[in-house]
């Protein structure tokens, strides 16, 4: 089975740095994905992790150890178009989705 | 940028109805999924596929049914819409272990 926990919910200021945690207990794994969704919308591909390490691509940044089961989605520069949800899915020849970190972004 | 396309876009339709979404892709990715989403709740897998012919149930049950007699086309059907099946249903598609695209959802409403 897969166990993915990440927080709720995080509020940060514009042009600030946010960092959201995602933990993992699964059955596989074939490396982490981040996707944002805002609101009423489908989700958007935002990076991938297989191996252990730092990914930047631009603004955002994604980190994965595979020993600690543990990844993070680093967000720089806080825009208000940034509020979202960000979701963490672990990559078991499926995705399993966690439910979600809710950032809200204020001026 | 992702072509993947889901029709209806909203559909508002009363009990007892028999309703198919329809979910199709240009990319010729050989995986496909639906998803059950309500309004800020967490994506529940209900059907994919890993190819023609090939159908699975996800992880939450689903009255709902597929088919995957084409590579780009994932249709799901609910043979009798209830107020319970009132939800957000979204397709995705992806090659391989390579990432998923995500169609833009269908809003089902059932009175």
């Amino acid at each position: 089975g897969q166990n993915i926990d990440q927080p709720t919910e995080m509020t940060a200021t514009e042009g600030a740095i946010v960092q959201i945690n995602c933990t993992y207990q699964t059955s596989g794994f074939n490396g982490l994905f981040w996707y944002q969704q805002h609101a009423g919308e489908a989700p958007t591909f935002l990076s991938y992790n297989v191996l252990d390490g730092l990914e930047e691509k631009g603004r955002f940044s994604s980190f994965l150890s595979r020993s600690k089961g543990y990844s993070y989605l680093l967000l720089k520069e806080l825009q208000m178009k940034d509020s979202a949800s960000y979701l963490c899915a672990v990559n078991d020849y499926k995705l399993s989705f966690g439910a979600g970190t809710t950032v809200t972004v204020r001026a | 940028e992702a072509d993947i396309y889901q029709t209806p876009r909203y559909l508002v339709i009363g009990t007892g109805k028999k309703i198919t979404l329809e979910c199709s892709q240009t990319m010729g990715h050989d995986k496909m999924y639906w998803y059950q989403q309500d309004p800020g709740m967490e994506l529940h897998l209900i059907h994919y596929s890993y190819g023609v012919n090939s159908t699975e149930k996800g992880d939450l049950s689903s009255e709902s049914t597929v088919s995957r007699i084409r590579t780009e086309h994932f249709p799901l059907t609910l043979e009798s819409a209830r107020p319970s099946h009132t939800s957000q249903y979204l397709c995705a598609s992806r090659r391989g272990q390579a990432e998923q695209f995500f169609g833009p959802g269908t809003r089902l409403t059932v009175l």
